[in-house]
Order: C-alpha cells, then sequence, then structure tokens
C-alpha cells in the first residue's frame, strides 16, 4: 500500500535559518504529492502541491520538487520565521480508484527561535 | 466564505454514548472525508464520500457510520463511544483529484 516517510521531530530553528524536511513516499502508481501545515489549535491548511514527476510546488517561500527517481518531496525554505512555527505534513493521493484517500507522513514540529 | 464548517469543537462522552459530529461545506466540493489525528501518527481516513448518496470506508472505520444526503453535509456518528476513540477529527472537502482539501478546524473528543 502507499505510504509516507517524514523525517523525525522536532525541528528547533533560528531565525533566517534555512530549512528541510525530508519526505519520502511508497506508491503503486503516480501520486499527487502534497504539504499540509497546522497552526496551533487549527485545522490543516495546504502549503503547496506537485501532480507530476519534476514539478516544483511554491508557495509563502516555501518549495518541494516532486522527484520520482529518489521518490521524494523534500519542502525547503531559504530564511525562515517565528511565524512559520507549525506541524508540517507531507501527503499523497494517488489515483481515482482509491477515492478521495490521502495518505500523510506523521508530521514534524517546526519551532523557530528568534 | 465558510469553507468548511465543524461542530461541535470540544465534546466529552462517557463510554457507550452515541453522538454525531457535524460537517457542512458551502463550496460545492464533490468530495469529503472523515479523518483522525492522533499523537504520533499523523492522519488516518475513517469515511469518505465522492459524491451525494456514495460514501466508502477508510483506514479506521470500526465504530463510525456516515451518510451523504446532500452534497453540502456530510456527519459522522460514533455508534458506542469507546476511550480508543479520544482524538482529534477533522473534516475535509476538495474539487477535483489533483486539487487540495480544505479542511474544518476539527472537533477535540474525549470519551471517559
Amino acid at each position: 500500500g502507499n505510504s509516507v516517510t517524514q523525517m523525525e521531530g522536532p525541528v528547533t530553528l533560528s531565525e533566517e535559518a534555512f530549512l528541510t524536511i525530508n519526505c519520502t513516499y511508497t506508491a503503486t502508481g503516480y501520486p499527487s504529492l502534497f504539504w499540509y501545515v497546522q497552526y496551533p489549535g487549527e485545522g490543516l491548511q495546504l502549503l503547496l502541491k506537485a501532480t507530476k514527476a519534476d514539478d516544483k510546488g511554491s508557495n509563502k517561500g516555501f518549495e518541494a520538487t516532486y522527484r520520482k527517481e529518489t521518490t521524494s518531496f523534500h519542502l525547503e525554505k531559504g530564511s525562515v520565521q517565528v511565524s512559520d512555527s507549525a506541524v508540517y505534513f507531507c501527503a499523497l493521493s494517488e489515483g481515482e480508484t482509491s477515492g478521495s484517500r490521502l495518505t500523510f507522513g506523521e508530521g514534524t514540529q517546526l519551532t523557530v527561535n528568534p | 466564505n465558510a469553507g468548511v464548517t465543524q461542530t461541535p469543537k470540544f465534546q466529552v462522552l462517557k463510554t457507550g454514548q452515541s453522538m454525531t459530529l457535524q460537517c457542512a461545506q458551502d463550496m460545492n466540493h464533490e468530495y469529503m472525508s472523515w479523518y483522525r489525528q492522533d499523537p504520533g501518527m499523523g492522519l488516518r481516513l475513517i469515511h469518505y464520500s465522492v459524491g451525494a448518496g456514495i460514501t466508502d470506508q477508510g483506514e479506521v472505520p470500526n465504530g463510525y457510520n456516515v451518510s451523504r444526503s446532500t452534497t453540502e453535509d456530510f456527519p459522522l456518528r460514533l455508534l458506542s463511544a469507546a476511550p480508543s476513540q479520544t482524538s482529534v477529527y477533522f473534516c475535509a472537502s476538495r474539487t477535483t483529484l489533483f486539487s487540495g482539501y480544505t479542511f474544518g478546524s476539527g472537533t477535540r473528543l474525549t470519551v471517559v
């Protein structure tokens, strides 16, 4: 079956540091890949997505590239801010046969200190 | 522009009680899903629907029922609450397979 593996957290960075959160996946077909962010006490918000190999998703300074050869979708940001402190989830969605199913990683807690 | 609305935000149940978590969306989305979020386990799919009148089981359906009589509403029913159902529940909807989900703000359920 499908699975998503994220780097273990929590991750603590200083403001303006470079961020990488690793995400790798296992899927039988050609999934769409997503990063979601969850701020304390809130639901998940879509951060970015990529629907085919070599696509780059980007939003709010965050980027991730769909790498089929390494089955990865790592999240990066060049300079983090305190307001980026949240939990980040990598997820995949594959094919009409799976209906609307999203498979999530366990989440990575990011804390950015001033 | 309400998006996905979940009620209640918090609920405490006694073991064996039943209740319905409400979910409504005003975006005319065909796809709707219920997830539960537990520490260290990410989000797991409970039930989903690809349109009015059509529902199917997800990864962890036992102890839960759903129905989809309208496009807008997708309630989740707990038949006989158990402590293992203590969790945060999220409802989500989307338009197409390739679009991202819009999530509600969640219902925090405690079963004692």
